[in-house]
């Protein structure tokens, strides 16, 4: 399994771009990148995903290297309800064998 | 579409006792997962299921036991209440296929203290 590195708790202020990197060194060729979002006393929910290169929803975009061994979350111009533990996820399946891990996440407080 | 559904929402054990938390899906989706979560940390696989009558061990599997008798429901058994399950669980689907990754929905969550 591959596994994950983020920091712990990131700080910024509303309408800036916070870009969250995680490190995945062994990633294997088959995994794809996952990102979730949680706030308190609520499950996670599903951010974006990517294989390579940059992906875009209307949350956030997701940039990956060419070697894959890192993936950066971005924000943009986040607001107070961004704040929220943001989790970066490694693998191929989503269950069938693989079993992912969630990790502690990366904790971001958006202030005023 | 409720999505994921779970309950109770709160439970208090006593040490010793069981219960079964309850899972169910209306999007017909194949996986189904039980997580739990405790204080500052994330989520650890406890059971997954692949499908109706297929089900394997997570992380954390001991103390846990899951059926999967039908797509939709998915209960969680805590067979003897300990302490150290006080936590608060999570039920997880995702529509399946083997060779991709997807996107998992959670439920709200079973927030359990065993005194």
């Amino acid at each position: 399994l591959a596994k994950t590195t983020q920091p712990i708790s990131m700080d910024s202020y509303e309408g800036q771009e916070v870009n969250i990197t995680c490190s995945h060194n062994n990633i294997a060729t088959n995994d794809y990148i996952t990102w979730y979002q949680q706030f308190p006393s609520q499950g996670p929910r599903f951010i974006i995903q990517g294989y390579k290169t940059k992906v875009t929803n209307e949350v956030a975009s997701l940039f990956i290297p060419a070697d894959r061994k890192s993936s950066t979350l971005s924000l943009p111009r986040v607001s107070l309800s961004d704040t929220a533990v943001y989790y970066c996820l490694v693998g191929a399946y989503t269950g069938g064998g693989n079993k992912l891990t969630f990790g502690t996440g990366t904790q971001l407080k958006v202030e005023l | 579409n409720a999505g994921v559904t779970q309950t109770p929402k709160f439970q208090v054990l006593k040490t010793g006792q069981s219960m079964t938390l309850q899972c169910a899906q209306d999007m017909n989706h194949e996986y189904m997962s039980w997580y739990r979560q405790d204080p500052g940390m994330g989520l650890r696989l406890i059971h997954y299921s692949v499908g109706a009558g297929i089900t394997d061990q997570g992380e954390v599997p001991n103390g846990y036991n899951v059926s999967r008798s039908t797509t939709e429901d998915f209960p969680l058994r805590l067979l003897s209440a300990a302490p150290s399950q006080t936590s608060v669980y999570f039920c997880a689907s995702s529509y399946g296929g083997r060779e991709v990754y997807n996107e998992q929905f959670f439920g709200p969550g079973t927030r359990l203290t065993v005194l």
